[in-house]
């Protein structure tokens, strides 16, 4: 399996731009994470999907951003307008709620870079 | 809400020396717990998945343990080497969300 792909892998931007990351998690995995990290904060939880259902989006830092997952094979996360706050790099993860003993185990791809401008 | 803490923030060890890194959790009603490694500008791997039955799991000079009554895993790099440099973050998952620790910074010095 390719593992998880997100696109673009860089990204640079302008403050009011909008901005659209997409993921493709791994074939046969039911639940889709996006993730925040920056040096301040960490890693940060920003919404998780369930068979393509939104579970939580509890961590969505505000209404600029929103997360699409029409289909099993395909997320977006997008910022609406862009500001230089959101400049981080963002994770998409896939894994599997019925696996057996693989069961739960968490993959990310390679991130998104993000600097806006 | 889960809480899991890793310590020390950073190490740093001379190259061949065995080392320990640390991960606590405030809740032991996980389903399993899971240690990454990052590299700079890089994703998160996967090292080691332990489910909550099991105390131990194993691959090459990695070896991670779980006591989910004291709420704590270990994660032992045997015979550290320069490449094993990076960040290594633990997660627990309580079947719906992954509950990441802040990492800890590795410096292998040749």
């Amino acid at each position: 399996d390719a593992g998880v792909i997100q696109s673009p892998r860089h990204e640079v931007t302008e403050m009011g731009q909008e901005v659209t990351l997409r993921c493709k998690p791994i074939s046969g995995h039911n639940s889709l994470f996006w993730y925040r990290q920056t040096m301040m904060r960490g890693l940060e939880l920003l919404i998780y999907f369930n068979n393509n259902v939104p579970i939580d989006d509890s961590g969505m830092p505000e209404d600029r951003f929103s997360a699409k997952m029409p289909n099993a094979s395909f997320s977006t996360l997008k910022i609406q307008p862009s500001e230089p706050r959101d400049s981080a790099v963002y994770f998409c993860a896939s894994s599997s709620r019925t696996s057996g003993s693989r069961t739960g185990e968490l993959f990310f791809g390679e991130g998104s870079r993000l600097t806006v401008l | 809400k889960q809480e899991v803490t890793q310590i020390p923030a950073a190490l740093s060890v001379p190259e061949g020396e065995n080392l320990v890194l640390n991960c606590s959790f405030t809740d032991s009603a996980i389903y399993n717990l899971q240690w990454f490694r990052q590299d700079p500008g890089k994703g998160l791997t996967s090292l080691l998945l332990i489910q909550s039955s099991q105390r131990e799991q194993t691959s090459g000079r990695l070896n991670a343990s779980l006591d989910k009554s004291s709420g704590r895993s270990t994660l032992y790099i045997a015979a550290s080497q320069p490449g094993d440099s990076a960040t290594y973050l633990c997660a627990s998952f309580d079947g719906n969300q992954f509950y990441f620790g802040t990492g800890t910074s590795l410096t292998v010095i040749p």
